[in-house]
């Protein structure tokens, strides 16, 4: 059964420094892997996506992740982090090989950015 | 419209009344998920439709949850005899294509007294 693990369900950083949000996948195919954010009181946001192709992909706000089949991770990475960063970060697959498009989350985490 | 829609933003509601919580997908968008976020914890699904296939009606808690998409557009979330651990925020969102993402609603916050 597909599953996904955020590990940590709360993460401070200060601001300025590197911004790590680890997520692991569980799924017998190839997935398809995104990373949401939701701000205070408002709804989800895409911020970056794994379909095919290169493994590190970029994503909007200066985030980057990188799909590394071998450890099915997919973690989150900002080099520094600004206070505007603070929100809440949910990993989330799709079956990558077959047209059932159940989107699977994670239980998120939430990222604190102190001054 | 430009983005999924959904309302009401709010809803108060009795313990043991029924409510329906409408969500306006993006036009032509094919699929649609409905989550629910209680406080403090994730994203639950709910039900997932694709086109005219029968719906994954697998996360729904109970049977006084259910959901209809009529004529492949707008969906209603219905709860009958609501709960107080019914209160939450329920998320709708759309897709184009089964493979790509999911696009959110604002949700609408239930609050059950």
């Amino acid at each position: 059964a597909q599953s996904v693990t955020q590990l940590g369900s709360h993460v401070s950083v200060s601001e300025g420094a590197l911004v790590l949000l680890r997520c692991n996948y569980s799924s017998s195919v190839p997935p398809y892997l995104f990373w949401y954010v939701q701000y205070p009181n408002q709804g989800l946001q895409l911020l970056l996506k794994y379909t095919t192709g290169a493994t590190l992909v970029k994503g909007i706000n200066g985030f980057e992740a990188e799909f590394k089949k071998s450890e099915t991770s997919f973690h989150l990475t900002k080099p520094s982090a600004h206070m505007s960063d603070a929100a809440e970060y949910f990993c989330a697959q799709k079956r990558g090989s077959s047209n059932t498009g159940k989107l699977i989350f994670g239980q998120g985490t939430t990222l604190q950015v102190k001054p | 419209g430009a983005g999924v829609s959904q309302s009401p933003s709010n809803k108060v509601t009795e313990k043991g009344k029924d409510v329906e919580l409408r969500c306006d997908p993006i036009s032509g968008h094919t699929a649609l998920y409905w989550y629910r976020q209680s406080l403090g914890q994730g994203l639950e699904f709910l039900i997932y439709f694709q086109g005219n296939s029968a719906p994954d009606k697998s996360g729904l808690p109970s049977d006084r949850f259910s959901a209809e998409r009529t004529g492949g557009s707008v969906s209603t979330l219905t709860i009958q005899r609501t709960q107080q651990e019914d209160s939450a925020v329920y998320l709708c969102a759309s897709s184009s294509q089964v493979n790509t993402e999911a696009f959110f609603g604002q949700g609408t916050r239930l609050t059950v007294v």
